[in-house]
């Protein structure tokens, strides 16, 4: 099956600086790759997403890449903000449909 | 749109009981619907694939004889927590997949299981 491995586990910025986080996957066959925030005691929420025929995906302050040959995706936040510090999760699915591994998430910080 | 509600939020029961976890999509058909487990300060672990009108699909290691999935209709699943054990206390989170050519997935606030 396949495996989504995330780094950092955890990640303390200053406020205004930027956040990457990386994930790996190892089925080649992954085509959509979403990224969750999850705040405390609330359930995770879609907050971008990519799929496998785009390089990269812009919303605002948040992008994600993907790289389809290394088999490895990033989010970007920019400009961080307090209102920004959570769990983030990234995700793999292969095919329409069928299930989603989740990456072991990054624990993000943003420092006042 | 796209509102996925879990009931109940919290649960406390008696080690030996079972305790059923609804999820339903409140605007929007779901033919798949997913169950995954959340220990503290750790990821989702995806228990199983639950489609409308079939059996469900367990990953390896959940057994499906203690963990009953129905997905009855498009718009319910449940999780049969079954002879609970404390060691099946955790956060139990559903979600649902909209569409059929789009692969969004919604998530139910969860459950909180507690087994004494």
């Amino acid at each position: 099956g396949e495996n989504v491995e995330q780094h950092p586990s955890t990640l303390s910025v200053q406020e205004g600086d930027s956040a990457v986080i990386k994930c790996t996957y190892s089925d080649s066959a992954s085509n959509y790759f979403p990224w969750y925030k999850q705040e405390l005691g609330k359930r995770p929420q879609l907050i971008i997403d990519i799929r496998s025929n785009v390089g990269e995906k812009k919303d605002q302050r948040i992008a994600v890449t993907l790289n389809k040959t290394a088999k490895h995706f990033s989010l970007h936040i920019t400009e961080t903000q307090p209102e920004d510090s959570a769990v983030y999760f990234c995700a793999a699915s292969i095919s329409f449909g069928n299930q989603f591994y989740f990456g072991t998430g990054t624990s993000l910080t943003v420092i006042p | 749109g796209a509102v996925v509600s879990q009931h109940p939020s919290w649960v406390i029961c008696k080690s030996g009981t079972s305790v059923k976890i609804e999820c339903r999509s409140l605007d929007f058909q779901a033919t798949t619907m997913f169950w995954y487990r959340q220990f503290p300060k750790q990821s989702l672990m995806l228990m199983a694939t639950s489609n409308e009108g079939s059996k469900a699909t367990y990953e390896q290691g959940v057994e499906k004889d203690k963990f009953l999935i129905n997905h009855a209709s498009l718009t319910l699943s449940t999780l049969t927590v079954t002879s609970a054990h404390p060691e099946d206390s955790s956060f139990y989170i559903c979600s649902a997949l909209r569409g059929s050519s789009y692969n969004e997935q919604f998530f139910g606030p969860g459950t909180r299981l507690t087994v004494l």
